[in-house]
């Protein structure tokens, strides 16, 4: 199974939006909703930002939201600030009964 | 409060085993299916193995399989993985976590494995 592609680096400017794509197959994102986005601070573990697609879990600022067309899901920050910046990560289920994480995407604040 | 708290890391010479274990309390454990994720220093995030709420359904990476085994205990609320014939490139932190879809998607903070001679 092959690691979802996500942009190895996207930045803005506080109060900007930005959006980092991740895109699959039709054997994973193409096929459910299954799909997860995941903030992490160096040295701290994954935190849960949106799950199926484009839900947002309690306690987490609604200024992060989630999208899916096709093969390829998107998570967008809007309003950006500094305690955005961190690691991102998409994940997946697949028809293989198994999950695949994007390599990640490294959000800077400029 | 949903804790999942993982222990059993260390230092391991290769060709070594280790087996990890994540203790797990707030949620209804039995009533979720479990996966192992490890991140390598400096990597990203990579499946690692996925076990049913009643250990029906086992699946692994093929990065692991052969070599790793998952399991759980329902009754002591705990999920382990037993990690044998390690190669360098198994050094990573090892993430237990919930089932990866859906709003119950739970971690805990992860436990060191350093395969090296």
């Amino acid at each position: 199974q092959s690691a979802l592609t996500q942009p190895a680096s996207v930045s803005g400017s506080p109060g900007q939006s930005i959006t980092i794509s991740c895109t699959g197959t039709s054997s994973d994102i193409g096929s459910y909703n299954y799909v997860s986005w995941y903030q992490q601070h160096p040295g701290r573990a994954p935190k849960l930002m949106i799950y199926d697609a484009s839900n947002r879990p309690s306690g987490v600022s609604n200024r992060f939201s989630g999208s899916k067309s096709g093969n390829t899901a998107s998570l967008t920050i809007s309003g950006l600030q500094a305690e955005d910046e961190a690691d991102y990560y998409c994940s997946s289920y697949t028809s293989s009964s198994t999950y695949v994480f994007g390599a990640g995407t490294k959000v800077t604040v400029l | 409060e949903v804790q999942l708290v993982e222990s059993g890391g260390g230092l391991v010479q290769p060709g070594g085993s280790l087996r990890l274990s994540c203790a797990v309390s707030g949620f209804a454990f039995s009533s979720y299916s479990m996966n192992w994720v490890r991140q390598a220093p400096g990597k990203g995030l990579e499946w690692v193995s996925h076990i049913s709420t009643g250990s029906n359904t086992i699946y692994y990476a093929d990065s692991v399989k052969g070599r790793f085994t998952i399991s759980r205990d329902n009754a002591k609320n705990s999920l382990y993985l037993q990690m044998n014939s390690l190669r360098a490139d198994d050094t990573a932190v090892y993430y237990c976590a919930s089932r990866l879809y859906g709003s119950g998607n739970y971690w805990g903070q992860g436990t060191l494995v350093t395969v090296s001679s």
